[in-house]
């Protein structure tokens, strides 16, 4: 069965520094695998999506994500954090089968320090 | 412009009675999904629809109800019959019947049980 981890529940980085959001991923197949922001009180949106193309995937707001299928993980990484980067990040993996659902991690609450 | 809407945003329900939620879009979209969202854990699934007049269960089902008679409207029930309600609902629908197509969540309403 598919599963995804989020290796950390809060990440606190300085604003300016990077950020490295730790997700590993269990298939038994080639998956899907996003990861989704969600602001407080809010819904979630799309920040990127590795659908089995290039392995570096680029998403909005700079962030990046490399898919790596010998450690299976999909690490969210931007190299310069912003105030408004604080947020709750979700990594997904797609379950496959006949309804390929998706399958939420446990996120990771982002702080960002002044 | 172009969204999901839901609404209330924040709904208060004494134990023993049914809820409706509201679930608006205006995109078009053939499927509309049900989440779940609590604290501390990824989104679960709770109902889905692939197309009007037709839905199917998702991973959390027992105790909810929807319908799909609009394509743009896809209201969530939590009956009595839900044991621990209390919790962050989300709505999200994606263009084609695809959970890996890109999910436009709403803002979510958030249920309490008194």
């Amino acid at each position: 069965a598919q599963s995804v981890t989020q290796l950390d529940s809060h990440v606190s980085v300085s604003e300016g520094t990077p950020v490295l959001l730790r997700c590993n991923y269990s298939s038994s197949y080639s998956p899907s695998l996003f990861w989704y922001v969600q602001h407080p009180n809010k819904g979630l949106q799309l920040l990127l999506k590795y659908t089995s193309a290039a392995t570096l995937v680029k998403g909005i707001n700079g962030f990046e994500a490399e898919f790596k299928k010998s450690e299976t993980s999909f690490h969210l990484t931007k190299p310069s954090a912003h105030m408004s980067d604080a947020a709750e990040y979700f990594c997904v993996v797609s379950a496959g089968g006949a309804t390929n659902k998706l399958i939420f991690g446990t996120g990771t609450l982002l702080a960002v320090q002044p | 412009d172009g969204g999901i809407t839901q609404s209330p945003k924040y709904l208060f329900r004494k134990e023993g009675q049914n809820v409706t939620l509201s679930c608006e879009q205006n995109l078009n979209h053939d499927a509309m999904y049900w989440y779940r969202q609590d604290p501390g854990q990824g989104l679960r699934l709770i109902y889905y629809s692939q197309i009007v007049n037709d839905f199917q269960k998702g991973d959390i089902a027992e105790g909810y109800s929807v319908s799909r008679e609009k394509k743009e409207s896809f209201p969530l029930t939590v009956t009595s019959a839900q044991k621990n309600p209390t919790a962050f609902y989300l709505c999200a629908s994606t263009p084609q019947n695809s959970f890996t197509d890109t999910q436009y969540f709403g803002p979510g309403t958030r249920l309490t049980v008194l």
